[in-house]
């Protein structure tokens, strides 16, 4: 079964240090891979993606992912955490069949973000 | 606004009425998508469209819900006899087909409480 798996519920960083929130992924194919961010009374915001090209992906607020296909990860990283970036992140596979694609995404649980002043 | 648009945002129904969700797209996407989010999970895809045309049904998506996209614009989820089970976040999204890895623009959601 293809599944996505986000192995944290909580990550907790102080701020200004670096962050990183893992993801691996089990999809048939080569699939698009995104970073949804969710804040509370807010919808779904894609933050980043990778769907050619470089492994190392940046995106918005500053944040980056390095697609490694050998080990199916698309970890999120960012350098310096802020206070402001607490909030739910999602990593998002959508899968590519041979000779056609596939619409839907699948996600992680998701993992919550907690960055402390 | 732009965006992707979901109405109503929040629903309080009771065991065994229907309930219809409505979708509004982004204007030019061709491709609209609807999930379900549960508390502490990830979105669950339920299906999707290509203009009017419903390519892909979810395992989850029982007989007692129905998907339409009538004139391959807006979109209405419509659950019949809702179970208590039923009480999650339904999301709605949009893309258009081979743009930036057909990336999904997520509407707010519509929040069902079965009561």
């Amino acid at each position: 079964a293809q599944s996505v798996a986000q192995p944290e519920d909580q990550v907790n960083v102080a701020e200004g240090n670096p962050l990183t929130v893992k993801c691996t992924y089990s999809v048939s194919g080569n699939p698009y891979l995104f970073w949804y961010v969710q804040y509370p009374n807010r919808g779904l915001q894609v933050l980043l993606k990778y769907i050619t090209g470089d492994n190392l992906v940046k995106g918005s607020y500053g944040f980056e992912a390095e697609f490694n296909k050998s080990q199916t990860s698309f970890h999120l990283k960012k350098p310096s955490a802020l206070v402001s970036d607490s909030a739910l992140y999602f990593c998002a596979v959508r899968p590519l069949n041979y000779g056609g694609s596939q619409g839907n995404l699948i996600f992680g649980k998701g993992t919550k973000l907690s960055v402390k002043p | 606004d732009t965006g992707v648009s979901q109405d109503p945002r929040h629903k309080i129904t009771k065991r065994g009425q229907n309930v219809t969700f409505r979708c509004d797209p982004i204007s030019e996407h061709n491709r609209l998508y609807w999930y379900r989010q549960t508390l502490g999970q990830g979105p669950e895809f339920l299906t999707y469209f290509q203009n009017e045309a419903q390519l892909e049904k979810s395992r989850l998506l029982s007989d007692r819900f129905s998907a339409e996209r009538p004139k391959g614009s807006f979109s209405t989820l419509e659950i019949q006899r809702t179970e208590q089970g039923d009480s999650a976040m339904y999301l709605c999204a949009s893309s258009l087909l081979g743009r930036s890895g057909d990336e999904q623009f997520f509407g707010p959601g519509t929040r069902l409480t079965v009561l």
